[in-house]
């Protein structure tokens, strides 16, 4: 199985903040990578696919890059409703897997 | 607009069978192109993906729990299901259904159910 790591496990920020998470996969995947937001209670929603496709409907303010084995998520100016977890998975191969989280709190 | 909606016991004993299924509105599972999937998640735990599958019945699995996960489908009712067997206390998780889009590098999860929680105990 491909194992993806996240960092940082949780960050704070202020809203209007630059904000930018870390994905890692233990072995290369291409652009085979997405980003997910989930708030507490709810199904998660895909931000990013293919590494930097934005998903239909997501702010800009939301960006992805990488390729290979490593991948960023950028959040170019936070907002209150961006106070969530965020979790990349792996496409490349399955199992389908997905990184233990980024939780972004608030400052 | 599409929708999902997960419904069966939120109480399952250990050893037993937890059974699932999923409503799909808005759409049919027969007309698209798309894989029709479940997804779990452990109170305050990442996700793990279970399996998916195609309407032709079509289906891929998590290893580390092929030997007791069964994915069908049902386009008549348009819902597809999930058995999990012999499950213990580790089962106990939000269990998500969602729809699998996209090919190659597109592929992801863009429709999700709202999850229903399953807790495995006696």
């Amino acid at each position: 199985d491909i194992q993806m790591t996240q960092s940082p496990s949780s960050l704070s920020a202020s809203v209007g903040d630059r904000v930018t998470m870390t994905c890692r996969a233990s072995q290369s995947i291409s652009n085979y990578l997405n980003w997910y937001q989930q708030k507490p209670g709810k199904a998660p929603k895909v931000l990013i696919y293919a590494a930097s496709s934005l998903q239909s409907g997501v702010p800009s303010r939301f960006s992805g890059s990488g390729s290979g084995t490593e991948f960023t998520l950028t959040i170019s100016s936070l907002q209150p409703e961006d106070f969530a977890t965020y979790y990349c998975q792996q496409t490349y191969s399955s199992p389908r897997t997905f990184g233990q989280g980024t939780k972004v709190e608030i400052k | 607009q599409l929708q999902l909606q997960e419904s069966g016991p939120g109480l399952v004993k250990p050893s037993e069978t937890l059974s699932l299924t999923c409503t799909v509105s808005g759409d049919s599972i027969s007309s698209s192109s798309d894989y029709w999937g479940w997804i779990r998640q452990p109170p305050g735990k990442g996700l793990e993906w279970i399996g998916s599958i195609y309407y032709s019945g079509s289906t891929y699995y998590n290893p580390s729990l092929n030997s007791r996960v069964t994915i069908s489908v049902d386009t008549s009712k348009n819902q597809f299901s999930l058995k999990l067997s012999s499950v213990t206390a580790a089962d106990t998780a939000v269990y998500y259904c969602a729809r699998r889009t996209g090919i190659a590098a597109g592929d992801r999860f863009d429709y999700w159910g709202q999850g229903t929680l399953v807790t495995v105990s006696s």
